[in-house]
């Protein structure tokens, strides 16, 4: 399986854009990127997902790297809100995949006020 | 909006018991799955199902069992818990069926168990 590599903490502070880096220097062709993210003593939650294009939605965009090894997740302005663990994740490109995730240990967002 | 429903949001059991964790997914969707988190190890896969009556292993099934009789609804079932059980367990749910790519997972809040 493809793997991510993602840095283990990062700090911003309220109101400034928080660029999320994730590195995947083995993602296959057919590999879509996703990133979720989880609130304190909640479930995961979906933010964005993309292939190749850099795509954009109401939480957030994603800058996905020509070669496709790398990808940024962008929070143009961060709230506290925001603060959580970030998960890039590569779709299980196995033909029984039936939409498996394999989450990594994701980064930890900390937003100062 | 997609709304996934857990059973309980705080669960405590005795080693030996047999648990049962129910998961509820309203949107009609085909996938469903079961995961525990633990410090140090993230989600894992437990079991999913990709239709009524259907399901396949995860990545740790050993211990667990699961039941899905309605699309709607999928039961994660502890026979014997014991100690090392004791976790967070999230369920989820996607849209898509056998094969889909790029569709999205919905999670509920989560269930912690304890077993003593």
């Amino acid at each position: 399986d493809a793997k991510t590599t993602q840095p283990n903490s990062m700090e911003s502070n309220e109101e400034e854009p928080v660029h999320l880096p994730c590195n995947h220097s083995t993602i296959s062709g057919t590999d879509y990127i996703h990133w979720y993210r989880q609130l304190p003593s909640q479930g995961p939650e979906y933010v964005i997902h993309g292939l190749t294009s850099n795509v954009n939605n109401r939480m957030a965009s994603l800058a996905i790297a020509e070669d496709r090894k790398s990808s940024t997740l962008i929070l143009h302005r961060a709230t506290l809100r925001d603060a959580a663990v970030y998960y890039c994740i590569l779709r299980d490109p196995g033909g029984t995949s039936y939409g498996k995730l394999t989450f990594g240990q994701g980064t930890i967002l900390t937003v100062h006020p | 909006d997609v709304k996934v429903t857990q059973s309980s949001r705080y669960l405590v059991k005795r080693t030996g018991e047999k648990v049962f964790l129910e998961c509820v997914q309203d949107m009609d969707h085909e996938n469903m799955f079961w995961y525990r988190q633990d410090p140090g190890l993230g989600l894992r896969l437990i079991y999913f199902s990709y239709d009524v009556k259907m399901k396949e292993k995860g990545d740790i099934p050993e211990g667990y069992s699961v039941s899905r009789e309605k699309k709607e609804r999928f039961s994660l079932i502890l026979e014997s818990a014991s100690t090392n059980q004791t976790s967070m367990y999230l369920c989820a749910s996607s849209l898509s069926g056998f094969g889909q790519r790029g569709d999205t997972q919905y999670f509920g809040p989560g269930t912690r168990l304890t077993v003593l």
